[in-house]
């Protein structure tokens, strides 16, 4: 597995604006993912955070809301703009190891916009 | 559509019971199946199953795919207290939006252990 760690851990954050959620990891890894879970829901895929090009972003999801920066093997970033209550989630980075689907979550962030 | 539909939503039980989680899926060009252990924020990684009639097996916690009926059941024997948790069922297709390794998550299982 990978150690995985996320800053930061919770915000409190005013309608608006915008917040950078940064993951580390100790290894260098293949796959790097991003995932939504709003109140009482299950895990959504944002985007596959691409080194060295851009993300990949999966339906219902745009890049001018959510930009992902991926600038090596270890570390990513994913940005929440313009927030709005609705964007009140717990985000999840994700990785994978070599070509296997497993993956290994970091310990997320409780994003709250008022 | 591919989906994932876990049930029962959630569950209440004493330590020392048996459950039993259970995991549907409808999925174009299955890969494998995974279980995870959701405490607080962070799923935590339990099984990986790709082929059928095997149990994984770690600890308390075992798991079996059906491939044929498109199921796979979570069962912790001996309940504690500390196996309160949200479990999730996860799959990857093959090749789903183009990328490798992508999940399709049901919406959990909530589990309550009493004491």
């Amino acid at each position: 597995s990978a150690v995985i760690s996320q800053k930061p851990s919770r915000d409190i954050c005013q309608r608006g604006t915008s917040l950078t959620i940064q993951c580390q990891v100790d290894s260098q890894v293949t796959m790097m993912f991003w995932y939504r879970q709003q109140p009482g829901q299950s895990l959504t895929l944002i985007a596959t955070a691409n080194q060295g090009s851009e993300a990949t972003y999966e339906s219902g999801f745009v890049i001018d809301k959510f930009p992902i920066s991926r600038p090596n093997l270890t570390f990513s970033t994913l940005t929440v703009s313009n927030m709005s209550p609705e964007d009140s989630s717990i985000y999840l980075c994700s990785v994978s190891l070599g070509l296997t689907e497993t993956q290994y979550f970091g310990p997320g962030t409780r994003l709250l916009v008022l | 559509e591919d989906k994932v539909v876990q049930s029962p939503l959630s569950l209440v039980v004493h330590e020392g019971d048996t459950v039993t989680l259970n995991c549907s899926y409808e999925v174009t060009n299955f890969r494998s199946l995974l279980w995870y252990k959701q405490e607080k924020k962070a799923p935590t990684f339990l099984f990986m199953l790709t082929s059928s009639g095997i149990e994984k097996k770690s600890g308390r916690l075992s798991s079996i795919l059906d491939k044929k009926e498109l199921f796979s059941i979570l069962n912790i024997t001996a309940t504690q207290t500390g196996d309160s948790a949200v479990y999730l069922c996860a799959v990857t297709p093959l090749n789903y939006g183009g990328s490798q390794g992508n999940l399709i998550f049901g919406k959990g299982t909530k589990l309550s252990v009493k004491p």
